[in-house]
């Protein structure tokens, strides 16, 4: 049973325009979202969080939103550009901090010129 | 470069065979963790080692195994292999909410 899902595996954004990548979860337990980056070849690259007490975080040009009534974060990244092709992934955890990321399966994101 | 490493890039070997899988982490961190990486599949977790001790387990087949040497480098052992078996594998160090991803190992079983 999947608790972090993304239901889009792909998207296709144009150079400039706002990418925003969905997230939807089923444990209530999850207090704490990651987005990672993943280019070919290499491993997963952390991006930007967000803690079940604040609705928003921004980091540059990408900025994590929280819907806990919803249970779902999307990721906006304003504006795209060609180098943030590349998988992202989305993952949560619990309270306790102590139990592992869980992760969904991922969504491509290319960025054309 | 995240400083983790991990070795082998590419493995391809035949079903029913037994491979090794081997992980350094970034020095100075104490966790090491291991996650499998199949088609259309997300990261699913399947260990965490911590100072050499198991510290967590996911979906990890009873076929699989890893350990956390003195040094604190990791292998992750994989027997009597089947084709469902072929996935990137990934390890990666640091702490839950920041963690370090190594390049990861592409087995293909045959």
């Amino acid at each position: 049973d999947q608790q972090v899902k993304q239901n889009s595996p792909s998207l296709s954004v144009q150079e400039g325009r706002i990418s925003i990548l969905n997230c939807d979860y089923t444990n209530s337990m999850f207090d704490y979202f990651l987005w990672y980056k993943k280019y070919p070849a290499e491993g997963p690259t952390f991006l930007i969080s967000i803690s079940s007490i604040k609705d928003k975080n921004e980091d540059g040009r990408f900025t994590v939103f929280l819907n806990k009534s919803a249970k779902h974060l999307s990721l906006h990244i304003v504006p795209s550009q060609p180098g943030d092709s590349a998988v992202y992934f989305c993952a949560a955890r619990d309270y306790s901090g102590n139990t592992p990321l869980v992760f969904g399966k991922g969504t491509r994101l290319s960025v054309i010129a | 470069d995240s400083g983790v490493t991990q070795t082998p890039k590419h493995l391809i070997t035949a079903t029913g065979q037994r491979v090794t899988l081997r992980c350094s982490p970034r020095s100075g961190d104490l966790s090491v963790y291991w996650y499998q990486q199949s088609l259309d599949q997300g990261l699913q977790f399947l260990i965490q080692y911590y100072n050499g001790e198991e510290r967590a387990k996911g979906n990890i087949l009873e076929r699989f195994s890893a350990q956390q040497f003195p040094d604190l480098h990791s292998e992750l052992n994989l027997s009597s292999l089947e084709l469902g078996d072929s996935a990137l594998y990934f390890c990666a160090s640091g702490v839950t909410d920041t963690q370090y991803f190594g390049p990861g190992t592409r087995l293909t079983v045959l």
